[in-house]
């Protein structure tokens, strides 16, 4: 059974603090991949990283930052945290096969910026 | 741009009947599709796929159909149940990535 753990599931921070947010996969997957889901927004990708020590930008990159030192975690830094950055974020890893190809998502974190 | 639509924001069925959620895409060089449903604080749960070599997969009571030339996708619940209530996600990958563009989901609920 897959797992994909986040370190917290609910956090509150003030504008300007610098944040981490941890993800962990246990089954050996390459990729991994931070998303915001907002209200009539769907879900947006913020960066996709397809081994150690890479990553590609996705849709949203702006006032975010990653690290991916190890295989098994990939963290989202928000270097000053700013009010509109409060969403839910949500960390997924996935294999790298084309054919048979899922994302499998950890629980969220709810982010709040006040 | 919307690439991947989800023009219903939300659905209600009554428990037995079928639930038929859509989505539509504009980008042809989507090759692979996934359907994800949501609870409230919780991570989505991978539902079903389809490739587009594909027009329907089956899993128990979910199937989904795929039509290429209307670049339209639907996911069929039958029966639906009160546990289906959720919000569903469609995720389109466009072709030599790994990336997904999701829809903004349809909220279904299943009244008992």
């Amino acid at each position: 059974d897959v797992k994909v753990t986040q370190s917290s599931r609910y956090l509150v921070k003030r504008t300007g603090e610098k944040v981490f947010l941890e993800c962990v996969q246990d089954m050996d997957h390459e990729n991994m991949f931070w998303y915001r889901q907002d209200p009539g927004l769907g879900l947006r990708l913020i960066y996709f990283s397809y081994d150690v020590k890479m990553k590609e930008k996705g849709d949203i990159p702006e006032g975010y930052s990653v690290s991916r030192e190890k295989k098994e975690r990939f963290s989202l830094i928000l270097e000053s945290a700013s009010t509109n950055q409060t969403s839910m974020y949500l960390c997924a890893s996935s294999t790298i096969s084309l054919s048979t190809d899922t994302q499998y998502f950890g629980p969220g974190t709810r982010l709040t910026v006040l | 741009d919307q690439q991947v639509k989800q023009n219903s924001p939300s659905l209600s069925v009554q428990e037995g009947r079928i639930s038929i959620l859509n989505c539509d895409y504009t980008n042809s060089m989507f090759d692979y599709f996934l359907w994800y449903k949501k609870y409230p604080a919780e991570g989505p749960t991978f539902l079903i796929s389809i490739s587009s070599i594909k027009d329907k997969n089956e899993d128990g009571r979910f199937t989904v159909f795929l039509n290429k030339s209307a670049k339209h996708l639907s996911l069929h619940i039958v029966p639906s149940q009160p546990g289906d209530s959720a919000v569903y996600f469609c995720a389109a990958r466009p072709s030599g990535t790994y990336k997904y563009i999701f829809g903004t989901g349809t909220r279904l609920k299943v009244l008992a």
